[in-house]
């Protein structure tokens, strides 16, 4: 059964530092990795998507890096801002057996505070 | 807008009730979820469909059930609706196929309460 865990649970951090949200799955075996944010209130918004093939994607200020064979994934965010406080959430997708392919597993996410 | 839109976004209803929750995507996705984010803010599948068909059941009560018309729409009914029901439920969906295979795409969310 894949798990994920999201360290640390909370994160609160001076606007203009860079700063690394981390994620850990126990299942190697994954098909992609999916970092997403969530404001209060709000749907999850898909920030990045690294497929199994990959090592690490890029958009804008973040970048994300996946390492399979450790089983982790980091999101960097450089010069972070008020605008980036929201809680951050991975989920990992398994290789296709039955229906897990179809199946996202999430961590229960980082809660970003970035103070102006 | 392309977009997964979901409605109602606020439903408030009392126990026993029979409820219903709707989903549309405009993606053009194979592949539609229902997901559920408990009080802790701790998000579970519920439901897959892929093509109107049921591929993931996670043991949700089957007082839960979901229904696809087409691949288009997911929608999500809810009988005898009980306390612990009380969450926001999330409606997503992902393409089956190109560079972007699997990437979830989130509705808004529709918040339940049960009195």
């Amino acid at each position: 059964k894949q798990e994920v865990t999201q360290i640390p649970a909370a994160l609160s951090v001076p606007e203009g530092e860079n700063l690394v949200l981390n994620c850990s799955f126990t299942d190697s075996a994954i098909y992609n990795l999916q970092w997403f944010r969530q404001d209060p209130g709000k749907g999850l918004t898909s920030l990045l998507l690294i497929q199994s093939s990959q090592r690490e994607q890029t958009s804008g200020r973040l970048n994300a890096s996946l390492d399979k064979s450790s089983g982790r994934s980091t999101l960097y965010i450089a010069a972070s801002q008020p605008g980036d406080s929201a809680t951050y959430l991975c989920a990992v997708r398994l290789i296709y057996s039955g229906g897990s392919n179809y199946k996202l597993t999430f961590g229960k996410g980082t809660l970003l505070t970035v103070n102006p | 807008d392309t977009a997964v839109s979901q409605t109602p976004k606020y439903l408030v209803t009392q126990m026993g009730n029979d409820k219903s929750i709707k989903c549309e995507q405009n993606l053009g996705h194979d592949t539609m979820y229902w997901y559920k984010q408990d009080s802790k803010k701790f998000l579970k599948i519920m439901f897959s469909y892929n093509n109107k068909e049921l591929i993931i059941n996670e043991t949700v009560p089957n007082r839960f059930s979901p229904k696809s018309p087409d691949k288009a729409h997911l929608n999500l009914h809810i009988n005898s609706l009980e306390l612990g029901d009380s969450a926001v439920y999330f409606c997503a969906s992902s393409p089956g196929e190109g560079p972007n295979t699997g990437e979830l795409f989130f509705g808004e969310g529709s918040r339940l309460t049960v009195l």
